[in-house]
């Protein structure tokens, strides 16, 4: 069946300019996540969605970022006013969302995200 | 707070050559943890992981790991390295109560030398 995919695959924007990300989970997972992956930083948390809701947005680091998630489906990451630290690969991944953290969580290949 | 330590940005290893990357971890409780992949140009893709029982986890690709939680460590082994196993390499932990997040550290950029 069809893994988790992501879209764009890569995203070259101008400083202070909106950008959206989309991630398409694979079917049937209700829980989704968002990561982010950048030098220096490695992997870090963003956001967790169970079903439509976010009961953890505490990887979120301003403002400016936004998650949501409709129909337990389909997920879109808003960055606003983008700025250069933003740059990075933004990876989504979802899970069955049966048995918590013990769910495997299966990665789609990313966003690479550059803000100019 | 969670945290994962993996002390070896890169590591070398010859093809056929045993390899152990280290992983070491700060959690209260005990942990749920991971060995996650990534390929270049790849996704990550997850090799292993460990919850309770057996210590010794067995993983895709002839990969396995060992929970030692007197030295909170869940190392990495192979025995006989390939030079497909060139990659980047993630270990994990997470809560098994609360909020269902990965903590990743840093990764270990495996080189493998003909």
């Amino acid at each position: 069946g069809a893994g988790v995919s992501q879209s764009p695959s890569n995203k070259v924007t101008e400083k202070g300019k909106d950008v959206e990300l989309r991630c398409d989970p694979i079917s049937g997972h209700t829980a989704l996540y968002w990561y982010r992956q950048s030098l220096g930083q490695g992997l870090e948390f963003l956001i967790y969605f169970q079903g439509n809701s976010a009961p953890d947005k505490s990887g979120l680091p301003s403002d400016r970022f936004s998650a949501e998630r409709t129909g337990g489906s389909v997920s879109t990451l808003t960055i606003q006013r983008t700025q250069q630290e933003d740059s990075a690969v933004y990876l989504c991944a979802s899970s069955p969302g049966t048995r918590g953290i013990a769910d495997t969580q299966y990665f789609g290949p990313g966003t690479r995200l550059t803000v100019l | 707070a969670q945290s994962v330590t993996q002390p070896d940005i890169h590591i070398t290893v010859s093809e056929g050559a045993s390899l152990e990357l280290r992983c070491n971890y700060s959690y209260g409780a005990t942990p749920y943890l991971f060995w996650y992949v990534q390929s270049p140009g790849q996704g990550l893709q997850l090799l292993l992981k460990y919850f309770s029982g057996d210590t010794l986890v067995q993983g895709i690709k002839g990969f396995e790991a060992e929970f030692k939680r007197s030295q909170s460590s869940f190392n990495l082994r192979k025995p006989s390295v390939h030079w497909s196993d060139a990659a980047e390499y993630f270990c994990a932990v997470g809560r098994n109560t609360g909020f269902q997040k990965l903590v990743f550290g840093t990764g270990t950029r495996l080189l493998v030398s003909p």
